[in-house]
């Protein structure tokens, strides 16, 4: 089956703009969670959105914001941009329910935003 | 203090090798804990979870949780060119919800 897409996959933005980031997970998951990859700080989980509902969320600021569609597509915005806002952007899709193999999460290629 | 720590590398070996990657935890509160490699230019993809202390065996990989002293190992035996790649530690609460804290990374090179 097809895994989960991001789009874009790169991005170059600068500072104070906003941007907009796409997931599309696995069909039937409807759980995708958002995380913020960077050398200094690793992996960093920003929100989980299960069934158009934010269910868990990191310690980001507000800036960072996300929504889900009743398809279960994914969308991330961060406004006002930061230099520090660089980074790889990944999503993950599950099936959102503990269990069996754990509700493995499946991770897309990620979007790599470049802030300058 | 991390909740998840890790050492970044990076390690290398020759192929044949047995590694040895390593994690340790706090807040016992997690019950899940997981080892995922990363590729590069690709996102991380789950290579083995476990519940309880103990070991558990895939293949040439084998997971190691010890709670008694917080560790988390993976070991990779007859390693090969291709586990060359980023593993990544991870533990995650028993919820429905998927707040998982990750370690740094390791990365390791297996040269032929």
């Amino acid at each position: 089956k097809a895994g989960v897409t991001q789009t874009p996959r790169y991005l170059i933005k600068t500072r104070g703009q906003q941007v907009t980031l796409s997931c599309s997970p696995i069909s039937g998951h409807r759980s995708v969670s958002w995380y913020q990859q960077t050398p200094g700080q690793g992996l960093q989980f920003l929100f989980e959105y299960f069934s158009e509902t934010q269910r868990n969320k990191g310690n980001f600021p507000g800036r960072f914001s996300g929504r889900q569609f009743s398809n279960s597509r994914s969308e991330m915005n961060v406004s006002t941009l930061e230099l520090g806002d660089s980074a790889l952007y990944l999503c993950a899709s599950s099936l959102g329910v503990a269990g069996g193999r754990f509700g493995e999460q499946f991770f897309g290629p990620g979007t790599r935003l470049t802030v300058l | 203090q991390k909740e998840v720590e890790q050492d970044p590398g990076p390690l290398s070996v020759p192929e044949g090798a047995i590694v040895s990657l390593n994690c340790t935890y706090s807040n016992s509160a997690f019950q899940y804990f997981m080892w995922y490699r990363q590729y590069s230019r690709k996102g991380p993809e789950l290579l083995m979870y476990t519940y309880s202390s103990g070991n558990k065996e895939d293949g040439r990989f084998t997971a190691q949780v010890d709670k008694s002293s917080k560790y988390i190992s993976l070991f990779i035996r007859d390693s090969q060119p291709s586990d060359s790649a980023t593993y990544l530690c991870a533990k995650s609460p028993y919820t429905g919800g998927f707040k998982t804290i990750f370690g740094a990374g390791t990365r390791l090179f297996v040269k032929a």
